[in-house]
């Protein structure tokens, strides 16, 4: 089993919608979790660290569920801007050491 | 946010040579990081480069195939030797910020024939 696994899509929207990733862990001590988005060619970008709480940044939304080793992004409103892939990042062993899913193809469409 | 550059931004080579890609901070830092980008998947951490000690190597990646320098605080390089087309990646090296987040370089791209 992968040690972060995500859907990899496309998931092929249209402007305006709402969209929802998943995103599993298998380490079950893992201790940060984030979102990060990349462009094509183009180097991975923080989007958003995800919290116990659930959080929210405008129009991205983040929530974190520890019992069932589950991390979800919603996306509402939908922009052209917003087409991307969306990378699942979980800090696995402590310290700096990061963990990247295979990432989930956005294309939003007019 | 720091401000990391990487040279070559990318690069054809024959199988069988070498090459060196540089990574440069605007500011000291403790840690590099050094990933790889294989085409159509996500990132693999290669090595964790160390001021002032021997890089810390990941499952699967040996000194010997990527050695990897760090004189001081600002700068790290990566060489991958006795390239083959499997080693054909985006070769990416980041830095700490905030709370376990990594910023990220802007990558070389490499491409072996």
């Amino acid at each position: 089993r992968k040690e972060v696994e995500q859907d990899p899509g496309p998931f092929n929207v249209p402007e305006g919608a709402t969209v929802a990733f998943n995103c599993t862990y298998s380490n079950s001590a893992s201790q940060s979790f984030f979102w990060y988005r990349q462009d094509c060619r183009k180097e991975p970008k923080l989007l958003m660290s995800v919290y116990s709480s659930g959080n929210e940044d405008g129009r991205f939304t983040a929530q974190l569920n520890r019992a069932s080793q589950y991390i979800s992004l919603l996306i509402r409103d939908s922009k052209l801007s917003d087409s991307a892939t969306y990378l699942c990042v979980v800090n696995t062993g402590g310290g700096n050491k990061l963990t990247f899913g295979t990432g989930t193809q956005l294309k939003v469409e007019l | 946010s720091a401000v990391i550059s990487q040279k070559p931004s990318r690069d054809i080579c024959q199988r069988g040579t070498s090459l060196t890609i540089q990574c440069q901070v605007d500011s000291q830092v403790t840690m590099m990081f050094w990933y790889r980008q294989q085409p159509g998947q996500s990132l693999t951490l290669i090595a964790t480069a160390n001021q002032g000690s021997e890089a810390t190597y990941e499952s699967g990646f040996v000194i010997d195939k990527f050695p990897i320098s760090r004189p001081n605080l600002t700068f790290s390089t990566l060489t991958v030797s006795n390239m083959s087309p499997e080693d054909s990646s985006i070769y990416l090296c980041s830095v700490p910020q905030g709370y376990n987040e990594q910023f990220f370089g802007p990558g070389t791209r490499l491409t072996v024939l």
